[in-house]
């Protein structure tokens, strides 16, 4: 299948810092984007739609002006949280979609730790 | 999207097979079952997909019921390694919008 990487894999930060995340599709062109967050014992949550050349679309509750998302061109988007905060320490998700062919699937990445202290 | 409904854990054997059902009675017609599976601090996986007739490919079957209200993903001869979240979603985009619910803690045991 179709490989999507994540940089970095884990990150620990201070409070109030900014943290930027890539994702990358490897193998193939993603039009589109998507970046889950999961909390300990939780399943994965939406919390953004990205589009290659257009703003992303946020889920409720997702503030847009905390974690910036560049999708700048069709292998790479890019997560920033920025004034990362404790509360915000949990497991980032990308997902890039490939359409067309046989079928049509997300593709996950392996996750980013983020530890805010 | 509709909504799906899985037991939140299940036990398996080693070497036997594993069935996970799922429900989702309020699939419409042009809905698709995808089935990942998220083994502990990793990225989901993807292992199949149907719309209404069964399918099997070198990790899994997929049993589609007629109504289409439920399905059971079978992994055939379970393996440690195979312990993990599978979660079963139902999509209209055809795998272009996921929303994953609690899934099913798949417990491989010795």
């Amino acid at each position: 299948g179709a490989v999507v990487s994540q940089h970095p894999s884990r990150v620990i930060c201070k409070s109030g810092t900014s943290v930027k995340i890539e994702c990358r599709s490897l193998d193939f062109q993603a039009t589109t984007m998507f970046w889950y967050r999961q909390f300990p014992k939780q399943s994965l949550m939406l919390m953004a739609t990205s589009n290659e050349g257009s703003k992303a679309t946020y889920e409720q509750g997702v503030e847009k002006d905390k974690f910036l998302i560049n999708h700048a061109s069709l292998t790479l988007s890019t997560l920033t949280v920025t004034s990362a905060h404790p509360e915000d320490s949990s497991f980032y998700i990308c997902s890039a979609y490939a359409s067309g062919g046989a079928k049509n699937e997300q593709f996950f990445g392996p996750g980013t730790r983020l530890t805010v202290l | 999207d509709a909504k799906t409904t899985q037991p939140p854990s299940m036990d398996c054997a080693e070497g036997r097979a594993a069935n996970l059902p799922c429900n989702h009675s309020t699939i419409s017609g042009n809905e698709y079952v995808y089935w990942y599976r998220q083994i502990h601090s990793q990225g989901p996986q993807y292992i199949i997909h149907g719309l209404k007739n069964n399918e099997t490919n070198e990790m899994a079957s997929l049993i589609i019921t007629e109504d289409r209200k439920s399905s059971t993903l079978i992994l055939p001869h379970a393996t440690l390694r195979d312990t993990a979240v599978y979660y079963c979603i139902v999509t209209n985009n055809a795998g272009n919008m996921l929303t994953f619910g609690g899934g099913t803690r798949l417990m491989v045991k010795p």
